[in-house]
């Protein structure tokens, strides 16, 4: 069975700071891919980052980096000088090709708020 | 950027009603998703399919069911609304190679059931 663990239920910091979200996962597959989606209030989630397990480096995209490393079973997200405007839930996943359906497997999420 | 639409985007109706809740794709993805999410917690796969006249179970059991006439079509129904089917349900879909590529999400349909 795959799993994924997000410690963090909610974070709160001022704007500008650096904050990091954990994620740890679980699953039995050689082969899967991680995922980052931003669920801001509005509800519609939105794709952020996708890795592969056998693709270690670590991705910076502007204020967003991330953080692979498969002999912790993580894949942490940073996000540098923070912004009100990354005010949301952001949600870590989990897919396997051994999976059937192919769905993901999420995180219970971290509501990350950036305060002005 | 993706265009999968769902309607309503909001929806508060009474209990014992028939709902459909729809879901469309113009980007010819075969495989299409549903899931549910409760307030405040994660996403939880109730069906997909692979393709025309193909649904499945997904993870989470759930009393709606779902049809595929249309590669672009998924709607989702709820026979019979209950105060328990209050919650917000998202529809996705992916290009293959599926379990690799990203799902692209709908902007969801938050439902109230009274």
């Amino acid at each position: 069975a795959q799993k994924v663990t997000q410690a963090q239920t909610e974070i709160s910091v001022v704007e500008k700071e650096d904050v990091t979200l954990d994620c740890v996962y679980e699953t039995r597959d050689t082969t899967y891919y991680l995922f980052w989606y931003k669920q801001p209030p509005s509800g519609e989630l939105v794709f952020l980052i996708r890795r592969n397990s056998f693709d270690e480096q670590n991705e910076i995209s502007g204020r967003y980096s991330w953080n692979f490393q498969k002999s912790t079973s993580s894949f942490n997200f940073t996000i540098t000088a923070s912004q009100v405007v990354d005010s949301a839930v952001y949600f870590c996943a989990l897919s396997s090709r051994g999976g059937g359906a192919d769905g993901l497997t999420f995180g219970k999420g971290t509501h990350l708020i950036i305060q002005p | 950027e993706a265009d999968i639409y769902q309607t309503p985007r909001y929806l508060v109706i009474g209990t014992g009603k028939k709902i459909t809740l729809e879901c469309s794709q113009t980007m010819g993805h075969d495989k299409m998703y549903w899931y549910q999410q409760d307030p405040g917690m994660e996403l939880h796969l109730i069906h997909y399919s692979y393709g025309v006249n193909s649904t499945e179970k997904g993870d989470l059991s759930s009393e709606s069911t779902v049809s595929r006439i249309r590669t672009e079509h998924f709607p989702l129904t709820l026979e019979s609304a209950r105060p328990s089917h209050t919650s917000q349900y998202l529809c996705a879909s992916t290009s293959p190679p599926t379990g690799s590529q990203p799902q692209h999400f709908g902007d969801g349909t938050r439902l109230s059931i009274l």
